[in-house]
């Protein structure tokens, strides 16, 4: 499987916006890039997904560098709500597959 | 819909014994998987199921472990015997395959169940 590397923790301050950066230096053509998150105590959740475009949802907006090596999370005004382990993941588009996380980043939001 | 159900929420046991945990997927969805969560392996995919039959168990840490899908609606993951080592939080997911796969389908994770093994 393709990895990931994401920094091990950010800080940030709440209602800013906030940049989780995430290496994927060998990322396949078919790889789809998502991101999950999981609050305390609770299982991970789906944020967002995408493949080269840049994607906006509700929760949050997902930059793809044009090369695909890389790509960033971005939560456009923090919340205390906010504060979770975010996972960076690859998912191969050629069949079905579970889940590789990695350590994820440690995202704390002070108030 | 309530989401991915697991019971039970917690479970303490001892050393030896036969563990039982189970998943609900979302009505729908063909595919449930099984994960474990510790603090120092993260969290790892062991077993999952497309259709009710198993894909791809190359997770499952030793024979002791079993995962079964009787049908669309219920899983369970057994542990006989059960070992200290294998305390940790076990997640059951589900995804369907409106858009092709996991590839592009959300994965649903269910609240997990705890599990201690004295």
């Amino acid at each position: 499987d393709a990895k990931t590397t994401q920094p091990n923790s950010m800080e940030s301050n709440e209602e800013e916006p906030v940049h989780l950066p995430c290496n994927h230096s060998t990322i396949s053509g078919t790889d789809y890039i998502h991101w999950y998150r999981q609050l305390p105590s609770q299982g991970p959740e789906y944020v967002i997904h995408g493949l080269t475009s840049n994607v906006n949802n509700r929760m949050a907006s997902l930059a793809i560098a044009e090369d695909r090596k890389s790509s960033t999370l971005i939560l456009h005004r923090a919340t205390l709500r906010d504060a979770a382990v975010y996972y960076c993941i690859l998912i191969s588009g050629g069949g079905a597959d579970g889940l590789t996380f990695g350590k994820g980043t440690h995202l704390i939001i002070q108030p | 819909d309530a989401g991915v159900i697991q019971s039970p929420r917690h479970e303490v046991t001892e050393m030896g014994q036969e563990v039982t945990l189970r998943c609900k997927p979302i009505s729908g969805h063909d595919y449930l998987f099984w994960y474990r969560q510790t603090m120092m392996r993260g969290l790892e995919l062991l077993i999952y199921f497309n259709n009710n039959v198993p894909i791809d168990d190359s997770g499952m840490p030793e024979d002791r472990f079993s995962a079964k899908m009787p049908n669309a609606s219920f899983s369970t993951l057994k542990i006989q015997p059960s070992e200290p080592r294998d305390s940790a939080v076990y997640f059951c997911a589900s995804s369907s395959n409106l858009w092709g796969g996991p590839s592009t389908d959300t994965q649903y994770f269910g609240p997990g169940t705890r599990l201690t093994v004295l």
